[in-house]
């Protein structure tokens, strides 16, 4: 089974330019989560997609922050304009249905490699 | 304010011996807690999981504890492995948003 796949894994853009990272989750899974890790940093959360819906998107920085996923599938994460303060990893994670209960890791979040994200 | 904490950056042990990852939270409504190890330019994967109702679980060399009245979590692995080398993260979560520490870089020295 393929894993959660992002793209590009590493992006450096100017100040001011826009940038777009994809995020396949896993076939099937619902849940579509969207994180960040600034260098030394925790992992933050910016945004949870339930299918196409977002469920949360509490962790967005700003409005310079957009997120899509149509059709449930695949989402992107367009930044634009790109700040300095931007740069970071961002990581997407994918678990199954919303509610599901199999094992007691039913919360389980399944990472993709991460996108790093450097702004000049 | 971070709610979840790993307070040790890095950490350093025999290989043979015992590590033991740390990890303290501020928010009483968590109800379930993972741990999460990660290589160098891969995405974390899931290592371990306890909830609330539980104090511990264990899987293999893996045993994670949870201290309620503390608001404390570790993470022992015993025998380390030079494998075992990664950056730990301890997670939190109150339904479906989790918070992450900063992570503590495990070394097992061969």
């Amino acid at each position: 089974e393929a894993g959660v796949t992002q793209f590009p894994s590493h992006s450096v853009i100017e100040k001011g330019q826009t940038v777009t990272l994809r995020c396949d989750p896993i076939s099937g899974h619902d849940n579509l989560y969207w994180y960040r890790r600034v260098m030394g940093k925790e992992i933050k959360f910016l945004l949870h997609f339930v299918k196409e819906s977002k469920q949360d998107e509490s962790g967005m920085p700003n409005n310079r922050f957009l997120a899509e996923r149509t059709g449930g599938t695949y989402s992107t994460l367009k930044v634009q304009p790109a700040e300095l303060e931007d740069s970071g990893v961002y990581f997407c994670a994918s678990s199954p249905q919303w509610g599901f209960h199999q094992r007691e890791s039913y919360n389980e979040q399944f990472f993709g490699p991460g996108t790093r994200l450097t702004v000049l | 304010d971070q709610q979840v904490k790993q307070n040790s950056p890095s950490l350093s042990v025999q290989e043979g011996r015992i590590s033991i990852l740390n990890c303290d939270y501020t928010n009483s409504m968590f109800d379930y807690f993972l741990w999460y190890k990660k290589y160098p330019a891969e995405g974390p994967t899931f290592l371990i999981s306890i909830s609330s109702i539980k104090d511990k679980n264990e899987d293999g060399r893996f045993t994670v504890f949870l201290n309620k009245s503390a608001k404390h979590l570790s993470l022992h692995i015993v025998p380390s492995q030079p494998g075992d080398s990664a950056v730990y993260f301890c997670a939190a979560s109150t339904g479906n948003q989790f918070y992450f520490g900063t992570g503590t870089s495990l070394t097992v020295i061969p």
